[in-house]
């Protein structure tokens, strides 16, 4: 069964702590993805990452910085939180191809309160 | 750079009644996808749907269908025999031969028993 696993679920941090939220998949797939979701404007990509130490900056990926040290791992890094970046987050995987219709499967998501 | 559009932001529907959910995109891509997630309240994102754009036949899952018009770049989904189950968080989503998905802002469903 496929499995994309976010390591917190809920998390609550100050401003200006470095924030780490982790990510695993269990499907071999190439392609990993953070994304930022807020009511009204749906999920935005902040990073995307194709291959183990390769990463290519989505819509928003100011802020943020991301790590990929092996296959089934991709972190996301808030180096100083601020409080903008109260959100749900959401993890994602896919294989890599040519094919356009490979599913996407997503993480359960965490949810980051910075006060 | 592709934008998706859904210009509802709330729908109801009563439980075993039929409604559809809107969706428009912008793109000068020829070939690509579109989906349709579906995010309860456990907040795990569910793939619902997908349909190819080379394809004219409009996709159908059980009780969700689409009506995919490519010349007007729409992508609508219906539920029919709306099931309390079916109340989320909805999700149009487009992608071409790139790998990354543009999604919309979401409509939330609410089904009324």
């Amino acid at each position: 069964d496929v499995k994309v696993t976010q390591s917190s679920r809920y998390l609550v941090k100050r401003t200006g702590e470095k924030v780490f939220l982790e990510c695993v998949q269990d499907m071999d797939h190439e392609n990993m993805f953070w994304y930022r979701q807020d009511p009204g404007l749906g999920l935005r990509l902040i990073y995307f990452s194709y291959d183990v130490k390769m990463k290519e900056k989505g819509d928003i990926p100011e802020g943020y910085s991301v790590s990929r040290e092996k296959k089934e791992r991709f972190s996301l890094i808030l180096e100083s939180a601020s409080t903008n970046q109260t959100s749900m987050y959401l993890c994602a995987s896919s294989l890599w191809g040519t094919g356009a219709g490979n599913t996407i499967y997503f993480g359960e998501g965490s949810w980051l309160t910075v006060v | 750079a592709q934008t998706v559009t859904q210009s509802q932001p709330e729908m109801s529907v009563q439980e075993a009644e039929t409604v559809t959910l809107s969706c428009t995109y912008d793109t000068s891509e020829s070939d690509y996808y579109l989906f349709w997630y579906k995010q309860p309240p456990s907040r795990q994102m569910i793939l619902v749907i997908r349909q190819e754009a080379y394809k004219q036949q409009n996709a159908t899952e059980n009780r969700f269908s689409v009506n995919f018009q490519k010349a007007a770049k729409s992508f609508s989904l219906k539920i029919s025999d709306s099931q309390l189950g079916d109340a989320a968080m909805y999700f149009c989503a487009y992608k071409d031969a790139g790998n990354m998905l543009t999604f919309g802002g979401g409509t939330r469903l609410m089904v009324k028993p």
